[in-house]
């Protein structure tokens, strides 16, 4: 099983300030996708990263692929209220067609 | 153009009773897919369709659980005899074709409580 860790698990922030989170894992995966899940609803797909050492942008949302495949990071710049969800990443690794997903970090922006 | 919907929003149930959930993916996608999603975790991986035949039901905890998906279409999970730790949000997500390179698309997932 190829796991995926989180962190941090929780984070409470203030409008404007920058925050990142990270997923790791021990296994090398062929792409990582992040996604954002708000209450009562399911995951909505970010964004899709496949090559090592790739970085993508997304307005105030930046998400990198590490060199070796394994880990990623979501960085978000000068946060708002609208950001406040579960970021959830979800590796996936040799064809498989079923993405493997990390628990989530849930971000709460006070305005 | 509707998205995945799931039905009922909520299900309460007692513990030893069956219960069927539904999904109803965007049409014309092909590839569906059942995850359930426990209290501060990220979904697991049920049972993944391809047109009408379960592709791959390695994520199914036990024989209580059971999907199906007769027409392509709309597709049912079901669980015999639920245990207090089937409680959980189920939810489905449906793909166009099933490739890892699509996007897959949740619905807003079904909150069940075994009492």
């Amino acid at each position: 099983t190829q796991l995926l860790e989180q962190s941090p698990q929780f984070l409470s922030i203030q409008e404007g300030e920058n925050l990142t989170v990270y997923c790791n894992s021990s296994s090398v995966f062929s792409s990582l996708q992040w996604y954002r899940q708000e209450p009562g609803e399911g995951p909505v797909l970010l964004v899709t990263v496949v090559t090592g050492g790739e970085v993508k942008k997304l307005k105030r949302l930046t998400f990198q692929f590490g060199d070796a495949r394994k880990d990623s990071s979501l960085h978000i710049t000068a946060a708002q209220p609208g950001d406040t969800g579960l970021y959830l990443c979800a590796g996936l690794g040799g064809g498989s067609y079923i993405p493997t997903f990390g628990r989530g970090t849930s971000l709460i922006v006070h305005p | 153009g509707a998205g995945v919907s799931q039905t009922p929003s909520n299900k309460v149930t007692e513990k030893g009773k069956y219960v069927e959930l539904r999904c109803d993916p965007i049409s014309g996608h092909t590839a569906l897919y059942w995850y359930r999603q426990s209290l501060g975790q990220g979904p697991e991986f049920l049972i993944y369709f391809q047109g009408t035949g379960a592709a791959d039901d390695s994520g199914l905890p036990n024989d209580r659980f059971f999907a199906v998906r007769p027409e392509g279409s709309v597709s049912t999970l079901k669980i015999q005899r639920t245990e207090r730790g089937d409680s959980a949000v189920y939810l489905c997500a449906s793909s166009e074709s099933g490739w890892s390179t699509d996007t897959q698309y949740f619905g807003p997932g079904t909150r069940l409580t075994v009492l």
